[in-house]
């Protein structure tokens, strides 16, 4: 069974600050997803990662995927209060057939 | 192109009712996920429906059940239920199947907030 461990679950930081989020697996990734949900919305997606090494920016957000394709990082810039929601990795794996998601990091930017 | 939409958009149940969610994919996509999100578990699979076929399910009771239309539009049930099935229900669509080493991208709806009370 692939499980996703999301690191840190919460954190509370001021506008201005970076942070970096984290999502690891002991299984290999056959391609991982990034998402950010918003209080009473649903997961949006952000980004896909599929190759070994790749580096990925949205704006202030950039998305590694580590070497081996067992864990993947997401760094903000400088951010700002429309950065606060849970942030979701999503992994698929060669030996099944559904996205398993990890269990989110909340994030609350503050003015 | 409209979104994914559920309803209700909140439900308020009592232990041993059962309830009927429904979910309306975007237009022309035919794969329609739905997930349980709890603040302690997570966000966790329940089901996957493309072309009317259950494709795939995730580890939940019998009590919970889907189904899928022609036009795509899907519903799930959960019958008999407990005060640990409180959660947001959410549905996603895509155009193709979504899990796998080569899954489609999903696009969720906002939710349905069920209550057991």
């Amino acid at each position: 069974t692939q499980l996703l461990e999301q690191s840190p679950q919460f954190l509370s930081i001021q506008e201005g600050e970076n942070l970096t989020v984290y999502c690891n697996s002991s299984s290999v990734f056959s391609s991982l997803q990034w998402y950010r949900q918003e209080p009473g919305e649903g997961p949006v997606l952000l980004v896909t990662v599929v190759t070994g090494g790749e580096v990925k920016k949205l704006k202030r957000l950039t998305f590694q995927f580590g070497d081996a394709r067992k864990d993947s990082s997401l760094h903000i810039t400088a951010a700002q209060p429309g950065d606060t929601g849970l942030y979701l990795c999503a992994g698929a794996f060669y030996n099944t057939d559904k996205l398993i998601f990890g269990t989110g990091t909340r994030l609350q930017v503050f003015p | 192109k409209a979104g994914v939409t559920q309803t209700p958009r909140y439900l308020i149940k009592t232990r041993g009712q059962q309830v009927t969610l429904s979910c309306s994919p975007i237009s022309g996509h035919r794969s329609v996920s739905w997930y349980q999100q709890t603040p302690g578990q997570g966000l966790q699979f329940l089901f996957e429906y493309f072309s009317e076929t259950q494709r795939n399910k995730g580890n939940f009771p019998g009590r919970f059940s889907g189904r899928q239309f022609s036009n795509s539009r899907s519903e799930m049930n959960v019958s008999t239920l407990e005060l640990g099935d409180s959660a947001l229900y959410l549905c996603a669509s895509s155009l193709a199947p979504s899990g796998g080493p080569v899954g489609d991208t999903q696009y969720f709806g906002p939710g349905t907030r069920l209550t057991v009370l």
